[in-house]
């Protein structure tokens, strides 16, 4: 199993200039999220959702877009990418039976 | 609102002396705590959880953690630090919503860095 796979793993856009990040879960959980961590900030949670055909805001969802295309896969849009979304952003999963979150290996996003 | 701190941005060890991470939690009701450990360059990977019970609890690469309710304290400690042991560690609570919308809370971080 590869658990919480995230793609691209690295990703450079200019200002202004849209793009979506990719997660896919082979656990079978229902709940998904959408972190991004900046240093000093911890993870901050973006969007999340508890099952297939819902979806969330978090704490930091201004700019963010996001799917639940179906029960394995849970995607991130910037529409219009700004120098503040910089970051390092990471999907998790989480089944109805723990409490415990599941994390992807994370995509670095640079804007300039 | 639930939240947690880590008051400590950084630790310094020794190889082989016992280490401690702090986190302190603020919650409404039983709080649900977890520490995570992330590896440069990784994602985050559960190391141990608080639901109930035991105050020490024991969890993955020799960690443990002290709940101590009334000091609303929740630290992580190991016997003896491995120079593996560096990495980055988060305190986080759950925030319980409505419809199984559970969420974590994270604290800032500490950085733990073992020293040969």
């Amino acid at each position: 199993n590869a658990g919480v796979t995230q793609t691209p793993k690295f990703q450079v856009l200019k200002t202004g200039q849209s793009m979506t990040l990719q997660c896919a879960q082979d656990m079978n959980h229902n709940s998904m999220y959408w972190y991004r961590q900046d240093p000093g900030m911890g993870l901050r949670l973006i969007y999340y959702s508890a099952s297939e055909g819902t979806t969330d805001k978090g704490e930091v969802p201004n700019g963010y877009n996001v799917s639940r295309l179906n029960k394995r896969e849970f995607s991130l849009r910037l529409e219009s990418a700004a120098p503040s979304q910089t970051s390092v952003y990471f999907c998790a999963c989480r089944g109805i039976e723990t409490d415990t979150q599941y994390f992807g290996p994370g995509t670095r996003l640079t804007v300039l | 609102a639930q939240s947690v701190a880590q008051p400590e941005d950084q630790v310094n060890v020794a190889e082989g002396n016992p280490l401690t991470v702090k986190c302190t939690y603020s919650v409404s009701g039983n709080p649900y705590l977890f520490w995570y450990v992330q590896y440069p360059n990784r994602g985050l990977q559960f190391l141990l959880k608080y639901i109930t019970g035991d105050n020490l609890v024991k969890g993955s690469y020799g960690f443990e953690a002290e709940f101590n309710k009334s000091q609303t304290s929740f630290h992580l400690k190991k016997p003896s630090a491995l120079v593996s042991d560096s990495a980055l560690y988060f305190c986080a609570v759950r925030d319980k919503g409505g419809g199984g919308y559970n969420k974590l809370i994270f604290g800032a971080g500490t950085r733990l860095a073992v020293h040969p």
